[in-house]
């Protein structure tokens, strides 16, 4: 099975900084997706970013982008210009290319937004 | 469209007593999941369904049986509660193709007594 790691359980950062949360993976296949997911209080779980591993560019969504480094299964998430809604529980998930596979989750990193 | 629907919201049991977690999606999924969370292990895989009449377990499916009969409903079924099934309970759906995301349900905090 596919393990997802996230190292760190918990991070701040100030409004309005760049706060980056690491995610790695293990996997012996070539096709896969991986996926951030937040939780804020209110415990909805909201997509934040998908990347396809066969895709080179990185994603991209508002202040929202990922660096994806396929050779060392490293999948981190950056935050640009923080803001206090961003404060939740972020989730990384990886889900293989193959039809019926299930979605692997990391433990997740708890991000508070300092004002 | 409702989304992916889950009821009760909270619920307490006793222990030994059982009960049935609901869930519904009406966005025609193939794939429904149920998790579960707890502090510090993010989200485990109980049980998962990949169309109707088929189920398979995760990676802690003890205590918890499932059935999917129609392409909406995904219910999970407690046996004989215990105070080791205290959680967060997450229902999910996705189409059956690994780039499509899970859209969950809003909860069910469970305590069992």
């Amino acid at each position: 099975a596919q393990t997802v790691t996230q190292s760190q359980p918990e991070m701040s950062v100030q409004e309005a900084e760049t706060v980056t949360l690491s995610c790695t993976y293990d996997t012996s296949e070539s096709d896969y997706y991986l996926f951030w997911y937040k939780q804020p209080p209110s415990r909805q779980m909201i997509l934040v970013i998908r990347q396809e591993a066969y895709k080179q560019q990185n994603a991209t969504e508002n202040r929202f982008s990922v660096n994806f480094q396929k050779a060392a299964k490293s999948f981190s998430l950056k935050i640009s210009d923080s803001q206090l809604g961003d404060a939740a529980m972020y989730f990384c998930a990886y889900r293989s290319a193959n039809t019926g596979n299930q979605f692997y989750f990391g433990t997740g990193t708890s991000l508070t937004v300092i004002p | 469209n409702a989304g992916v629907t889950q009821t009760p919201k909270f619920q307490v049991l006793k222990t030994g007593q059982s009960m049935t977690l609901q869930c519904a999606q009406d966005m025609n999924h193939e794939y429904m999941s149920w998790y579960r969370q707890d502090p510090g292990m993010g989200l485990r895989l109980i049980h998962y369904s990949v169309g109707a009449g088929i189920t398979d377990q995760g990676e802690v499916p003890n205590g918890y049986n499932v059935s999917r009969s129609t392409t909406e409903d995904f219910p999970l079924r407690l046996l004989s509660a215990a105070p080791s099934q205290t959680s967060v309970y997450f229902c999910a759906s996705s189409y059956d193709q690994g780039g499509y995301e899970q859209y969950f349900g809003p909860g069910t905090r469970l305590t069992v007594t």
